[in-house]
């Protein structure tokens, strides 16, 4: 069974410029998670999607931040324009939810930002 | 969710045992104990989970004190694959948020 794909694993760009995170999660999960990881630092959840409704976004940026998951399967999470304080890991991760219970969360590799 | 306290590192010799611990005095009684892993470069990975009773599978044993308030991840014979960071986090069972904290990094060594 594939694991959770993400692309791009790196990514460069300097600041102020748009960016955009591609995430494919395990086929037949309706949960999609975004978090953020920034170096030292545990994962931070930014975004939770159930099927293609956005039920969690309350620790996502805003005015900067914007995440879409159309069909209900794949995800893209972007951020325009970029701040040097953005340079994290971005993880996308998936569960299925069964009811009112969420089974566990598998993670994808994330990609690694650097705003310069 | 009831807060972690995990040692902030711990080296450990390969092919010996790795214990390592986790306090949670806040811990409600619908609360569980979850372990994940971060390999270097990877995303987390779970590991176990239990309410009360000691559980085990092919990764790990997890043993939770009769009160609650602490708990051991054991890996029985470490491998440098285990090299990783280890978070311990309570949450109730189904309950999709996971809040990680800073986490135990723990080091296998030859």
């Amino acid at each position: 069974e594939a694991g959770v794909v993400q692309s791009p694993r790196y990514k460069i760009i300097e600041k102020k410029q748009p960016v955009a995170f591609w995430c494919n999660p395990i086929s037949g999960h309706n949960t999609l998670y975004w978090y953020r990881q920034n170096l030292g630092q545990g994962p931070e959840l930014l975004i939770r999607y159930e099927n293609e409704e956005a039920v969690d976004d309350s620790q996502l940026p805003k005015d900067r931040f914007s995440a879409e998951r159309l069909k209900g399967v794949d995800s893209t999470l972007k951020i325009q324009p970029a701040e040097l304080g953005d340079s994290a890991v971005y993880l996308c991760a998936s569960s299925i939810r069964g009811g009112l219970v969420y089974n566990e969360q598998f993670f994808g590799p994330g990609t690694r930002l650097t705003v310069l | 969710d009831a807060k972690t306290t995990q040692p902030t590192s711990m080296d450990c010799a390969e092919g010996r045992a790795a214990n390592l611990p986790c306090n949670h005095s806040t811990i409600s009684g619908n609360e569980y104990v979850y372990w994940y892993r971060q390999i270097h470069s990877q995303g987390p990975q779970y590991i176990i989970h239990g309410l009360k009773n000691n559980e085990t599978n092919e990764m790990a044993s997890l043993i939770i004190t009769e009160d609650r308030k602490s708990s051991t991840l054991i890996l029985p014979h470490a491998t440098l694959r285990d090299t990783a960071v280890y978070y311990c986090i309570v949450r109730v069972r189904g309950f999709q948020k996971l809040v990680f904290g800073t986490g135990t990094r723990l080091l296998v060594s030859p």
